[in-house]
């Protein structure tokens, strides 16, 4: 079975611009989850959606936005980005019913000059 | 909602002893501890998890330990190597609700 996948895997963008990131996740996965990771600050939650709801939200501005396909993929907008947007972006899927494991991609890496 | 504190921040070890990394949470309701491994330039992997049902689960040379009455859970590898290097993270959530995840904690194995 594939595993998650997202793309692009690197982006490099200008303040304001605003960005587009996808996440596939694993066939019959109904939920996926978006963190963005920087250094010292671990795993931040930014939004979890199934079956084409969002279902948790982080603590971001929103600038930050997403939403999910009826195949189930995803997408998370950054809208007037900024520098402290740079980060690696990862998503996990999971089932979604009940099912906890979250299975995470390989992460889109930000870099906003 | 959940906080979950994590520690120590960085963690070093010779080869084959043993490391210890310990988890506390906040809310009494999480029921689901997972651990995940992230090895440099990889994506995080899960190792080993464990269900408030359960005081303990071992996998080889990995074990978790969980104590709910104190809210805290730890990470114990044992005859540590040094493919064992990498930032591990905790994590806590219960119901449909979100993965809170500790900050992590960077583990250096010298061989």
């Amino acid at each position: 079975k594939a595993g998650v996948t997202q793309t692009p895997r690197y982006l490099i963008k200008t303040r304001g611009q605003q960005v587009t990131l996808s996440c596939s996740p694993i066939s019959g996965h109904r939920s996926v989850s978006w963190y963005q990771q920087t250094p010292g600050q671990g795993l931040q939650f930014l939004f979890e959606y199934f079956s084409e709801t969002q279902r948790n939200k982080g603590n971001f501005p929103g600038r930050f936005s997403g939403r999910q396909f009826s195949n189930s993929r995803s997408e998370m907008n950054v809208s007037t980005l900024e520098l402290g947007d740079s980060a690696l972006y990862l998503c996990a899927s999971t089932r979604g019913a009940g099912e906890e494991t979250q299975y995470f991609g390989p992460g889109t890496r930000l870099l906003v000059l | 909602g959940e906080n979950v504190e994590q520690h120590p921040s960085t963690l070093s070890v010779q080869e084959g002893d043993s490391a210890v990394i310990k988890c506390t949470y906040s809310d009494s309701a999480s029921n689901y501890f997972p651990w995940y491994k992230q090895e440099l330039g990889k994506r995080p992997q899960l190792i080993i998890d464990i269900r408030s049902n359960v005081g303990e689960k071992k996998d080889q040379r990995i074990a978790v330990t969980l104590n709910k009455t104190a809210k805290h859970f730890s990470l114990h590898i044992t005859e540590t190597q040094p493919e064992d290097s990498a930032v591990y993270f905790c994590a806590a959530k219960w119901g449909a609700n979100n993965l809170f995840f500790g900050t992590g904690t960077r583990l250096t194995v010298i061989p």
